[in-house]
């Protein structure tokens, strides 16, 4: 079956240094995106691809970098972790298309100390 | 600036009765929305969507309605079982705008 893994399941890690969340897609989906979510916030978007070598900003993507060398991967990477950033992360893809419903890894989460 | 509000952060119902799960949104571009159903320590699942094109549809045991004059949009689950325990959350989406816009969720706890 098809799927989409997520590595690691919790991280932590210390202020200012750099971190990659692994996301792994078994779907061939064009569409991928990173969210996270906190308390109050419900799931806010991270950055977004919609295919090899295309990388979009969201909603919250300040301090958060992704690239996109293959359809099945797109990690996400925290150049200088802060607390704030201490959440759960979680990765989804799509087919092609706005309204095709999107399908999530079971998230990474995050501790920033 | 929330675009998609799920004012209810909690709601219980009886095992058998009906749940009902409310949305609003105020961007008026939106023109897809989607229900989710998230369980501790879990990725969302998709549960059920809506074309703004429609007013109502059903999937089982589930129905979501959208008012689209009034910006509202609800998820009926009846008869409601145990199972359905679980965080829900709306989201909606806009032609041409990347990714979905998530509401911030209401649990529902189903009391046997």
């Amino acid at each position: 079956d098809a799927e989409i893994t997520q590595s690691p399941r919790h991280k932590i890690t210390e202020t200012g240094r750099q971190v990659t969340l692994a996301c792994h897609q078994t779907w061939n989906h064009n569409n991928m995106f990173w969210y996270r979510q906190d308390l109050g916030h419900g799931l806010r978007l991270i950055h977004y691809s919609y295919g090899v070598h295309d990388t979009n900003k969201g909603e919250v993507s300040d301090g958060y970098s992704v690239s996109r060398s293959n359809t099945e991967d797109l990690p996400l990477t925290l150049e200088s972790a802060a607390s704030s950033q201490t959440s759960v992360y979680f990765c989804a893809s799509s087919e092609l298309g706005a309204n095709s419903p999107l399908h999530f890894g079971n998230g990474t989460r995050l501790t920033v100390t | 600036d929330q675009q998609v509000k799920q004012n209810s952060p909690s709601l219980s119902v009886q095992e058998g009765r009906i749940s009902i799960l409310n949305c609003d949104y105020t961007n008026s571009m939106f023109d897809y929305f989607l229900w989710y159903k998230k369980y501790p320590a879990e990725g969302p699942t998709f549960l059920i969507s809506i074309s703004s094109i429609k007013d109502k549809n059903e999937d089982g045991r589930f129905t979501v309605f959208l008012n689209k004059s009034a910006k509202h949009l609800s998820l009926h689950i009846v008869p409601s079982q145990p199972g359905d325990s679980a965080v829900y959350f709306c989201a909606a989406s806009a032609l041409m705008h990347g990714g979905l816009t998530f509401g911030t969720g209401t649990r529902l706890t189903i009391i046997p």
